[in-house]
């Protein structure tokens, strides 16, 4: 029984680039939320959707981050134009829905660690 | 003042001690309290939540929640080494399935 599952474990990009995020959330949960993890700080909340739906972005940096969560498929985090301030512990979490049962469970993935050179 | 507070530590004890960890916090609207435990360059990995005030028993852990104080625990009996990690507490508010808001973490060593 698979957990969440994340990719790629570390990602490499030079300031100015794209980095992707995908994630993947356990077999019958159907919400994903995203936690930046900084060096010295706590997991601090970014972003939480359901299929097709950004449910609360509240905690999303206004500019150049976005999530996504298709119909098929992972959930996307995309980080546009890196900068050095953006290497993090990236975190997905899911839970199930209301409908499913009690979503106050999230369960985390491994991480994908971003180092921006 | 921040919403979750928890001491950082690190906190060293010897293997079989009992463990208090603890995170006060100052938003009366949080009813979900969870703790999670996170080992170095892992996910972190939830070990059990409460619903508002109370006790709550799971093996070797115990968590309570004082919302009186806005004070919350988790007691680790008879400590090992591999409890050596750092424990998060996480919050939320009434509706369940919302943004957990974290502690920073407090790091415990257990030895042997």
């Amino acid at each position: 029984n698979a957990g969440v599952m994340q990719n790629p474990r570390h990602l490499v990009r030079r300031r100015g680039q794209e980095a992707r995020l995908r994630c993947s959330p356990m077999k019958g949960h159907s919400h994903v939320y995203w936690y930046r993890q900084l060096p010295e700080e706590g997991l601090k909340f970014m972003v939480y959707l359901q299929k097709e739906n950004i449910i609360d972005e509240s905690g999303m940096p206004k500019e150049r981050f976005s999530a996504e969560f298709p119909k098929e498929g992972p959930s996307i985090l995309r980080i546009q134009q890196v900068v050095r301030g953006d290497s993090a512990a990236y975190f997905c979490a899911s839970s199930k829905g209301i409908t499913e049962g009690t979503p106050v469970e999230q369960y985390f993935g491994p991480g994908t660690r971003l180092t921006v050179t | 003042q921040k919403e979750v507070e928890q001491d950082p530590g690190p906190l060293s004890v010897p293997e079989g001690a009992i463990v208090s960890l603890n995170c006060t916090y100052s938003n009366s609207a949080f009813q979900y309290f969870m703790w999670y435990r996170q080992y170095s360059r892992k996910g972190p990995e939830l070990l059990m939540y409460t619903y508002s005030s109370g006790n709550k028993e799971d093996g070797r852990f115990t968590a309570q929640v004082d919302k009186s104080s806005k004070y919350i625990s988790l007691f680790i009996r008879d400590s090992q080494p591999s409890d050596s990690a750092t424990y998060l507490c996480a919050m939320s508010g009434p509706q369940a399935g919302t943004a957990l808001i974290f502690g920073k973490g407090t790091t415990l060593s257990v030895s042997s």
